[in-house]
């Protein structure tokens, strides 16, 4: 089993639209949780951290679950702007540190 | 305040020729590592660094070298490029708590011919 799983996607939208992106993590132990977006060809970035009572920013809102080492996002009135690929990352205790997903992509259709 | 700075932004090699990726922070981060993402694909790391002096190897470190003399410094040496390695190469940095994330470097582009 990988360490982080995520949807794989891709995911096609509308405009508008209300998109949900799911992650799973292996390590019981990890600590922190980010969702990063990367758009082509460029670096990713942090998009937000992931508290355990749930966070929100604007339109997007992250939930973590530790009981079952899940972790979502949430993204409303999706614009096509939004359009990237989204990155579930997880701090493990020790090692490499920081672990990253496979990433969705999310396209927004006009 | 600067961030990553990873030079160049793009190479183009022959085959079996050396080169160095440079990457520098200006953030005092202890944690450091070097990524290649392929067309398509997610990041693998290649080696990462908890601090000067000490470094480690990732999944998929064959091929390439790294140091740690500075805490600012973490270059990344490709001994003999292969065809295989063509990809772009992305360094990162984070405080030790890692409570913030990493901040990437706009990466390499790197094509080996």
């Amino acid at each position: 089993r990988k360490e982080v799983e995520q949807d794989p996607g891709p995911f096609n939208v509308p405009e508008g639209a209300t998109v949900a992106f799911n992650c799973t993590y292996s390590n019981s132990a990890s600590q922190s949780f980010f969702w990063y977006r990367q758009d082509c060809r460029k670096e990713p970035k942090l998009l937000m951290s992931v508290y355990s009572s749930g966070n929100e920013d604007g339109r997007f809102t992250a939930q973590l679950n530790r009981a079952s080492q899940y972790i979502s996002l949430l993204i409303r009135d999706s614009k096509l702007s939004d359009s990237a690929t989204y990155l579930c990352v997880v701090k493990v205790p020790s090692g490499q540190n920081f672990v990253f997903g496979p990433g969705t992509r999310l396209s927004v259709l006009p | 305040n600067a961030g990553v700075t990873q030079t160049p932004k793009f190479q183009v090699l022959k085959t079996g020729q050396s080169m160095t990726l440079q990457c520098a922070q200006d953030m005092n981060h202890e944690y450091m590592s070097w990524y290649r993402q392929d067309p398509g694909m997610g990041l693998r790391l290649i080696h990462y660094s908890v601090g000067a002096g000490i470094t480690d190897q990732g999944e998929v470190p064959n091929g390439y070298n790294v140091s740690r003399s500075t805490t600012e410094d973490f270059p990344l040496r490709l001994l003999s490029a292969a065809p295989s390695q063509t990809s772009v190469y992305f360094c990162a940095s984070s405080n030790n708590q890692g409570y913030v994330g990493y901040t990437f470097g706009s990466g390499t582009r790197l094509t080996v011919v």
